[in-house]
């Protein structure tokens, strides 16, 4: 059974705009929460994290919001630039060996 | 930034072969994973292991083998490959920061068993 789930599989917005992305979870244990983006043929770079006891954190044009009692966090990227198209994945960890339960991956395409 | 290696990037090899996957990081960490990851899914941990002779099976069940008996070195290998193993493995570490959990993942291995 998934924990992590990413349920827009893409999305596409325009170059300055801001991208939204969605990550919902079911594990109430989990208590840290971070985002990575993934080029082709390439592994996973770390983007951004949030642990429980925040509902905000801020790193240059991104932010994730996290909001405990809807299980639920999500990604800004603003303003969208075209460098930043690519497959965004949220991950979650609830156990201090710190495994990661990923979701499925929302592709995000910025457009001119 | 992470300094974590995954060779070969591309492997094209027939059913029934043995395969070595290799990952080796430059950062002392200590934990180090496997993941698999098929187009459009998630990624599936497959193995970890927090340190030198310590390995451990993860979610998804692999018929892979592991073993770390190095800290900078955590091989993954499928004595017989066959179709179904066509995918993309992806090595990670992370250092043991009890309240952090960011991992730092190598460019990964696209395999395509015949």
């Amino acid at each position: 059974d998934q924990q992590v789930k990413q349920n827009s599989p893409s999305l596409s917005v325009q170059e300055g705009r801001i991208s939204i992305l969605n990550c919902d979870y079911t594990n109430s244990m989990f208590d840290y929460f971070l985002w990575y983006k993934k080029y082709p043929a390439e592994g996973p770079t770390f983007l951004i994290s949030i642990s429980s006891i925040k509902d905000k954190n801020e790193d240059g044009r991104f932010t994730v919001f996290l909001n405990k009692s809807a299980k639920h966090l999500s990604l800004h990227i603003v303003p969208s630039q075209p460098g930043d198209s690519a497959v965004y994945f949220c991950a979650a960890s609830g156990d201090s060996w710190g495994k990661l339960q990923f979701g499925s991956g929302t592709q995000v395409v910025v457009t001119p | 930034e992470a300094d974590i290696y995954q060779t070969p990037r591309y492997l094209v090899i027939g059913t029934g072969k043995k395969i070595t996957l290799e990952c080796s990081q430059t950062m002392g960490h200590d934990k180090m994973y496997w993941y698999q990851q098929d187009p459009g899914m998630e990624l599936h941990l497959i193995h970890y292991s927090y340190g030198v002779n310590s390995t451990e099976k993860g979610d998804l069940s692999s018929e892979s083998t592991v073993s770390r008996i190095r800290t900078e070195h955590f091989p993954l290998t499928l004595e017989s490959a066959r179709p179904s193993h066509t995918s993309q493995y992806l090595c990670a570490s992370s250092p043991n920061l009890p309240t952090r959990h960011e991992q730092f993942f190598g460019p990964g291995t696209r395999l395509t068993v015949l």
